[in-house]
């Protein structure tokens, strides 16, 4: 099994609607984070977060809110999902011993 | 801010050369860390080496190196003996060493490397 674990890996939404995008990790991190990546930008990114209540705005944050439910567990909202955020997002862990960002899958989210 | 720059959009390369992805950063920290990441076509992304700011010596994994210039803000990679599994978007990344400020990854616009058999 996979240490960060993003459901779903794809999703078609429409605009205006509601969604979630959910991170899961067993590496017992205390950080994660939620990036997002469009095409020739790299990614960047949304929101981070030190423990269950300690979470802080990245550089893109706008339109996005987050939760962190558990050391494990974090999860990425869209309110009013609109067509420009349509894009590959990306959950990561890391500590800070450890330098280095273990990432998710990905979750490809289509805005119609 | 910090910002990090790839000059280069696309390589291309033989199978078997080496090859050479650049990186420059700006930052006004002293402390940090520096990644190359590499993403293939399944789009996971997959830590290629990274270096810390305060070591002077250039890491090596296996095939790959870094040419670190802390003066110049310069972090290459290169990729020796290519092979066809090496061809993927190769993003350099940046982190400042954090104790309880800001954090996270500061990435490039990425290199899309192309290997010829």
């Amino acid at each position: 099994d996979a240490d960060v674990t993003q459901t779903p890996r794809n999703r078609i939404t429409k605009t205006g609607k509601r969604i979630m995008l959910e991170c899961s990790q067993t590496k017992g991190h205390d950080r994660m984070y939620w990036y997002r990546q469009d095409p020739g930008l790299g990614l960047r990114l949304i929101y981070y977060s030190f423990d269950v209540k300690d979470i802080n705005k990245g550089e893109i944050s706008d339109g996005y809110s987050v939760s962190r439910q558990a050391q494990a567990k974090f999860s990425l909202s869209l309110e009013s999902a609109i067509p420009n955020q349509t894009a590959l997002y990306f959950c990561a862990t890391s500590d800070l011993r450890n330098t280095e960002a273990f990432f998710g899958q990905g979750t490809r989210l289509t805005v119609v | 801010a910090q910002t990090v720059t790839q000059s280069q959009p696309e390589m291309s390369v033989q199978e078997a050369e080496t090859v050479t992805l650049s990186c420059t950063y700006d930052t006004s920290e002293s402390d940090y860390y520096l990644f190359w990441y590499k993403q293939p076509p399944s789009r996971q992304m997959i830590l290629v080496i990274r270096q810390e700011a305060y070591k002077q010596q250039n890491a090596t994994e296996n095939r790959f190196s870094v040419n670190f210039q802390k003066a110049a803000k310069s972090f290459s990679l290169k990729i020796s003996d290519s092979q066809l599994g090496d061809a993927a978007m190769y993003f350099c990344a940046y982190r400042v060493y954090s104790g309880g400020g800001a954090d996270g990854l500061t990435f490039g616009k990425g290199t899309h490397l192309i290997i010829q058999p």
